[in-house]
């Protein structure tokens, strides 16, 4: 049982936009921590995408986007391309754990 | 450029020690949080502790018991040390770093080491 409560699937045709969910608590990204999302691609590690309090690194393109309401997260993706297939995870710091914690991760599925 | 890169045993007995070391390029550890975080096949990930500037450590407190990461500056090297392990322990294995432990996401990941917990 994950610390963070993502969606185990998502799907979107190309061109579509769609988001992902990240629910956690009052100890992480309810306590106003930066929340990071990564994209791994099968067979590979996993890749730093955003973080919702920061600019987007250089590299990802601005169809990606993060967002926080509450204890809560997003990431929206618009422009839903195939080479967008693969796992997202979300990620941030618990003061209660004092570590890190992740969600379980949610497969996006380009129809 | 920043690169990371995992070595040690694929292959480890239950009820023994699993000992990784992962060797960073091209940045200092000593200014960052070094980080293993692992992924059982086909589950999520799991972070199991980071090392910063240098010496102090934080652990996952459902491994806590069992591991210990430690840090040789000269080389620029972090390593795992996870005792006991069964095959629950079975993943692969990421070093990873972050510039900061809420603030900063994790930047650069080692390619990853499968471990298999068999006998």
């Amino acid at each position: 049982q994950s610390v963070l409560t993502q969606p185990p699937s998502v799907s979107g045709a190309p061109g579509q936009r769609v988001t992902i969910s990240c629910t956690g608590s009052s100890s992480n990204i309810g306590a106003a921590y930066d929340l990071h999302w990564y994209q791994q691609l099968p067979g590979t590690a996993p890749k730093f995408l955003i973080s919702i309090n920061t600019n987007r690194p250089s590299g990802v393109p601005g169809r990606i986007s993060g967002s926080r309401s509450g204890s809560s997260a997003s990431l929206a993706i618009t422009e839903l391309q195939t080479e967008d297939e693969a796992d997202y995870y979300c990620q941030s710091y618990d003061n209660s754990l004092d570590g890190w914690v992740f969600g379980g991760g949610t497969k996006l599925t380009v129809l | 450029q920043v690169q990371l890169q995992e070595s040690g045993p694929g292959l480890v007995k239950p009820s023994e020690t699993l000992s990784l070391t992962c060797t960073v390029s091209g940045v200092s550890i000593s200014t960052y949080y070094c980080s293993w975080i692992r992924q059982p096949p086909g589950r999520g990930l799991e972070w199991i502790g980071y090392i910063y500037y240098g010496g102090s450590t934080n652990y996952n407190p459902s491994l806590k018991s069992r591991v210990a990461i430690s840090a040789d500056t000269s080389k620029n090297q972090f390593s795992l040390r996870l005792t006991s392990v069964t095959a629950a322990d079975t993943a692969v294995y990421y070093c990873a770093r972050s510039s900061g432990r809420d603030s900063s996401g994790i930047d650069y990941w080692g390619q990853g080491t499968l471990v298999t917990v068999s006998s």
